[in-house]
């Protein structure tokens, strides 16, 4: 049963071009993810939001920048894309901060031309 | 610097075989080793996971055997069944939350 949803589920576009992608979760929980899953399928860490503060921010680079408007809420808008940036884009949530069971959307995949 | 590596990129098995994939972690810090399980077009799903503490841990087919000493871990799926085909990740975690994942290796099973 999804609890964790993403959109859009694909985004084609240009190198240069902002997107967005929105995450939702429905379980109740305090926190929320971003991890990105590239071409080779590793997994790593963006960002981790508690309760709507950022609690980390792994070494990503500036154009990245999580948006939470409330705990289950938890967006990711990219300014200016790279073709480096083509990757799933993964949102979790789990139910506090150091509780180690995350619950994974579907992911978006993005592609950059 | 890679903090947990799975041994292999992937793996092929005959339905009914016991498929073993394996994980070494450099952190002696860690005390939290899940497996998840990733189907094409959805997100990885925590499959089992062991603490430190333990060196077996079971789940129906599912057995994670762990060393502490050596820093590796094993993960076996008994009677592999064509549905188990999928990615399976390491992880390792400390009390922060925060999860580290190897590349995942891929599971094949033939029927």
């Amino acid at each position: 049963e999804t609890a964790v949803f993403q959109t859009p589920n694909y985004h084609v576009t240009q190198v240069g071009n902002e997107v967005s992608f929105n995450c939702k979760q429905t379980l109740g929980h305090d926190t929320m993810y971003w991890y990105k899953q590239d071409s080779k399928k590793l997994l790593k860490i963006m960002f981790s939001y508690n309760n709507k503060q950022l609690i980390v921010n792994e070494t990503v680079p500036r154009r990245f920048s999580p948006q939470s408007s409330d705990k289950a809420h938890l967006n990711l808008r990219i300014k200016s894309v790279e073709p480096e940036d083509s990757a799933v884009y993964l949102c979790a949530s789990s139910y506090r901060q150091g509780a180690e069971t995350l619950y994974f959307g579907s992911g978006t995949r993005l592609t950059v031309l | 610097q890679q903090q947990v590596r799975q041994s292999s990129q992937s793996l092929t098995v005959w339905e009914g075989e016991t498929a073993i994939l394996n994980c070494s972690y450099e952190n002696s810090a860690f005390d939290y080793f899940p497996w998840y399980q990733q189907f094409p077009g959805e997100g990885p799903a925590l499959l089992i996971a062991i603490r430190s503490v333990s060196d077996k841990k079971e789940d129906g087919r599912f057995t994670i055997f762990f060393n502490k000493r050596e820093k590796n871990l094993s993960l076996h799926i008994k009677d592999s069944q064509p549905g188990d085909s999928a990615t399976y990740f390491c992880g390792t975690g400390a009390n922060t939350g925060k999860l580290t994942f190897g590349h995942g290796t891929i599971l094949r099973v033939h029927p």
